[in-house]
């Protein structure tokens, strides 16, 4: 199996921008988390889908982020206005389950806004 | 107060030491993932435990549940197992993971 492929691996842009990060899962995984890493707070949770349907969102910072999952075998994660704060490390992983089975990671986009 | 918290934050080992790194959790947990992160970036998950202890390779992970606590043991440590370690839980029912702040181990030859 491919693994979960995230693009692009790295991304700089100006503030303002609109950003758009994709994901792919792992073929047969219902779960699909999206999460942050920064140097100040570590890796968080901003969201997760279980079979396409968004579960639990409370971690999305604010209006500007948004993420959907069109089908089983896409995610994008989308930040619109863009500003320096959010530059980070954002991973993409899948799960069969919860619970039981492992999450297994994408490579993460580095996103940097100047 | 984290609800999951690891120690030490940082720690430098001679290659052959056995290393141990601990992670304490607050809250009620259905699993309890140990996370390896290269320099490159890359995650990837050693264990995933709930009780009892799990051992791969020269890497060994233990847990009890009662005292909310985990230990990541790896023996004849190497260079190459120069890394972030994390702790993750994941809460009761819920489905994404709590995250430790992470150790860096460094082994020097």
């Amino acid at each position: 199996d491919a693994g979960v492929i995230q693009s692009p691996r790295h991304e700089v842009t100006e503030m303002g921008q609109e950003v758009t990060l994709r994901c792919k899962p792992i073929s047969g995984h219902d779960y699909l988390f999206w999460y942050r890493q920064t140097m100040m707070r570590g890796l968080e949770l901003l969201i997760y889908f279980n079979n396409n349907v968004p579960i639990d969102d409370s971690g999305m910072p604010e209006d500007r982020f948004s993420a959907k999952m069109p089908n089983a075998s896409f995610s994008t994660l989308k930040i619109q206005p863009s500003e320096p704060r959010d530059s980070a490390v954002y991973f993409c992983a899948s799960s069969l389950t919860v619970g039981n089975q492992p999450q297994h990671f994408g490579d993460g986009t580095r996103l940097s806004i100047l | 107060k984290n609800e999951v918290e690891q120690s030490p934050q940082n720690l430098t080992a001679q290659e052959g030491e056995f290393i141990t790194i601990n992670c304490s959790y607050s809250v009620g947990i259905s699993a309890l993932h140990w996370l390896q992160q290269h320099p490159g970036g890359g995650i990837v998950s050693l264990f995933m435990l709930s009780s009892g202890k799990k051992k791969h390779g020269r890497l060994i992970a233990t847990i009890n549940i009662q005292e909310k606590h985990s230990s990541l043991h790896i023996t004849a440590s190497h260079p190459r197992d120069s890394a972030v370690y994390i702790c993750a839980v994941i809460r009761g029912s819920q489905g994404n993971l709590i995250f430790g702040k992470g150790t860096k181990l460094s082994v020097k030859p």
